[in-house]
């Protein structure tokens, strides 16, 4: 069956512009997550929905960070008003339940902020 | 809040030679898991370890997950150079909390041939 799939898997933007990134999760996975990876680095935590729950939304950087998910599936990652410092991979995950329950991660989308 | 520590940061080992990475948790986790993650990829989940002092084995690999649920080691037996990538453990509080699993920053594993 089909993984987890993000769109677009590269993006170049100007600083300021704003953006959006794209996650489908694996279908009938009822938990989601958002991690940034910079260069060589580590996984780091963004937000996390689990079903219809009001997500957690700890790891958000800042309140340009934003992130829906509709439907509880399709998910969005919205980066207001880009900083150079926001460039990295942006990676989403998908599991069957909860945290308990291994992740699936997509391709990851690579933000680039010029 | 919670911390996962992972040593070493880098490893480079010749090919045969075996490897180790260890990983840390500042509060008792509930589970652990491992991931590998190939350069220019994703990573992929390995295992999980639920069990105080679980060991579980995968041809060449080897975890633990530590008595206290707050330690545990990815060992590799004689490394080829498809073991090269980036091995993160991952670590899910015991205090629960929703704030998902916990990366290491991961150990960077290097194999010359």
């Amino acid at each position: 069956g089909a993984g987890v799939s993000q769109s677009p898997s590269n993006k170049v933007t100007e600083k300021g512009k704003d953006v959006e990134l794209r996650c489908d999760p694996i279908s009938g996975h009822t938990a989601l997550y958002w991690y940034r990876q910079s260069l060589g680095q580590g996984l780091e935590f963004l937000i996390y929905f689990q079903g219809n729950s009001a997500p957690d939304k700890s790891g958000l950087p800042s309140d340009r960070f934003s992130a829906e998910r509709t439907g509880g599936s399709v998910s969005t990652l919205t980066i207001q008003r880009t900083q150079q410092e926001d460039s990295a991979v942006y990676l989403c995950a998908s599991s069957l339940q909860s945290t308990i329950s291994e992740q699936y991660f997509g391709p990851g989308t690579r933000l680039t902020v010029t | 809040g919670q911390q996962v520590m992972q040593i070493p940061q880098y490893q480079h080992v010749q090919e045969g030679e075996d490897f180790t990475t260890y990983c840390n948790s500042s509060t008792t986790l509930s589970n652990i898991q491992w991931y590998k993650q190939r350069p220019g990829g994703h990573p992929v989940f390995l295992i999980q370890l639920v069990k105080s002092g679980e060991v579980k084995k995968q041809k060449r690999l080897t975890f633990q997950f530590g008595e206290a649920k707050k330690n545990s080691s990815l060992h590799i037996t004689a490394t080829q150079t498809t073991d090269v990538g980036t091995y993160f453990c991952a670590g899910e509080d015991s205090g629960g909390g929703a704030d998902g699993l916990t990366f290491g920053k991961g150990t960077h594993l290097i194999i010359q041939p």
